[in-house]
């Protein structure tokens, strides 16, 4: 099994902020990531795939970078849609596993 | 454009079996997609639960595979979750999505079940 470890768990910050959310995982997995944004009562939406692939329709203040272990969520500019919880996935190998989640939270 | 609904009991009693079904509209469940569930317990994060394939095809997470079975009905354009022998820790969301190579670009909306006597 691989494990997906995010951090922070719980970031506080302002509209108009750069975030960076970070995800290690437990082996390699080459570039088969996801990155995924829920909010709350709502089911998650695939925000990026392929480590830095942009979902049709997702702004292009969400981008993602990195390779092999180490992985990361940027949000250039904090809008106030983007308040939710944000979850990463492998698809390397069975079983797909993702993270715990980062809540982004309004400082 | 493609649409998934769960259905289902929202509650089940403690060691009973767990049955999901999900509608897919919009859509053929016959298209080149492997269509899963993942589940999310209260406050919790996501585990997937499995999936399967329009020709029947499965994979399972194993630390639920002795109790998992989902089964796809063409006829119905849907597919179903069934997990047996629940006991309490088994209350979550639960999600159907589609799958395109292991990414999950569409969900429903979720459906919560409850384990409890």
């Amino acid at each position: 099994v691989i494990w997906m470890t995010q951090s922070p768990s719980l970031l506080s910050a302002s509209t108009g902020d750069r975030v960076t959310i970070s995800c290690r995982v437990s082996q390699g997995i080459s570039s088969y990531l996801a990155w995924y944004q829920q909010k709350p009562g709502k089911a998650p939406e695939l925000l990026i795939y392929a480590t830095s692939t942009l979902q049709s329709g997702v702004p292009s203040r969400f981008s993602g970078s990195g390779s092999g272990t180490d992985f990361t969520l940027t949000i250039s500019c904090l809008q106030s849609e983007d308040f939710a919880t944000y979850y990463c996935q492998q698809y390397y190998s069975f079983p797909r596993t993702f993270g715990q989640g980062t809540k982004v939270e309004i400082k | 454009q493609v649409q998934l609904q769960e259905s289902g009991p929202g509650l089940v009693k403690p060691s009973g079996t767990l049955s999901l079904t999900c509608a897919v509209s919009g859509g053929s469940i016959s298209s080149s997609n492997w269509w899963s569930w993942v589940r999310q317990s209260p406050g919790k994060g996501l585990e997937w639960i499995g999936e399967i394939y329009h020709s029947g095809s499965t994979n399972y997470n194993p630390s639920l595979k002795s109790r998992v079975a989902i089964s796809v009905d063409k006829s119905k354009n849907q597919f179903s979750l069934k997990l047996s022998s629940v006991p309490a820790a088994d209350t979550a969301v639960y999600y159907c999505a589609r799958g395109t190579v292991g990414v999950f670009d569409l969900w429903g909306q979720g459906t919560m079940v409850i384990v409890s006597s």
